[in-house]
């Protein structure tokens, strides 16, 4: 089984500080991993993912992510917020074709 | 725009009814899944078809409720006798034969059941 954790409902962070939004995943196996974004009324819109290679993923948006196989973690990274990246972001793993998703993390960027 | 297109966007029914939702792809993919998201909660993987095939079922996906991707293009989801507990926000997204490709969303058909 697998499974996605996000251990913070919300996270609030000024504009131009960096942010950093948590996940940690337990899978058995080489997990695909993704991080995906959340507007109001909006669909899921992918923001980057961990196939295999370089730990430090880079995405769309400036957003970039770093993959921890011993801490089993995959963090979603910023190192400037904007106001426009207040949403709802959620990190997903698979191991087939199906995504296992966290509960997502509110994110707050305060002007 | 070619991206993922479901219809509609939002139904409003009464517990018992039937109601069906479609899902266009992205018209190069040939894999297409259905998900569905309550309330404070990320998406719950319900089943995935690749060309016309239902390669894979969740257990959430109870005899209420059948899918379909007839000519491996649109898929259509139906639940019969909706309950309550049915009201969620059914997505829909599909992602290209290539491997370790990532999946792209619909913007979501929001079931109410009153």
């Amino acid at each position: 089984a697998q499974s996605v954790a996000q251990p913070e409902d919300q996270v609030n962070v000024a504009e131009g500080n960096p942010l950093t939004v948590k996940c940690t995943y337990s899978v058995s196996g080489n997990p695909y991993l993704f991080w995906y974004v959340q507007y109001p009324n909006r669909g899921l819109q992918f923001l980057l993912k961990y196939i295999t290679g370089d730990n430090l993923v880079k995405g769309s948006y400036g957003f970039e992510a770093e993959f921890n196989k011993s801490q089993t973690s995959f963090h979603l990274k910023k190192p400037s917020a904007l106001v426009s990246d207040s949403a709802l972001y959620f990190c997903a793993v698979s191991l087939t074709r199906q995504l296992t998703f966290g509960s997502g993390t509110q994110l707050t960027v305060l002007p | 725009d070619t991206g993922v297109s479901q219809d509609p966007r939002h139904k409003i029914t009464k517990r018992g009814q039937n109601v069906t939702f479609r899902c266009d792809p992205i018209s190069e993919h040939n894999r297409l899944y259905w998900y569905r998201q309550t309330l404070g909660q990320g998406p719950e993987f319900l089943t995935y078809f690749q060309n016309e095939a239902q390669l894979e079922k969740s257990r959430l996906l109870s005899d209420r409720f059948s899918a379909e991707r007839p000519k491996g293009s649109f898929s259509t989801l139906e639940i019969q006798r909706t309950e309550q507990g049915d009201s969620a926000m059914y997505l829909c997204a599909s992602s290209s034969p290539a491997q370790n490709t990532e999946a792209f969303f619909g913007q979501g058909t929001r079931l109410t059941v009153v």
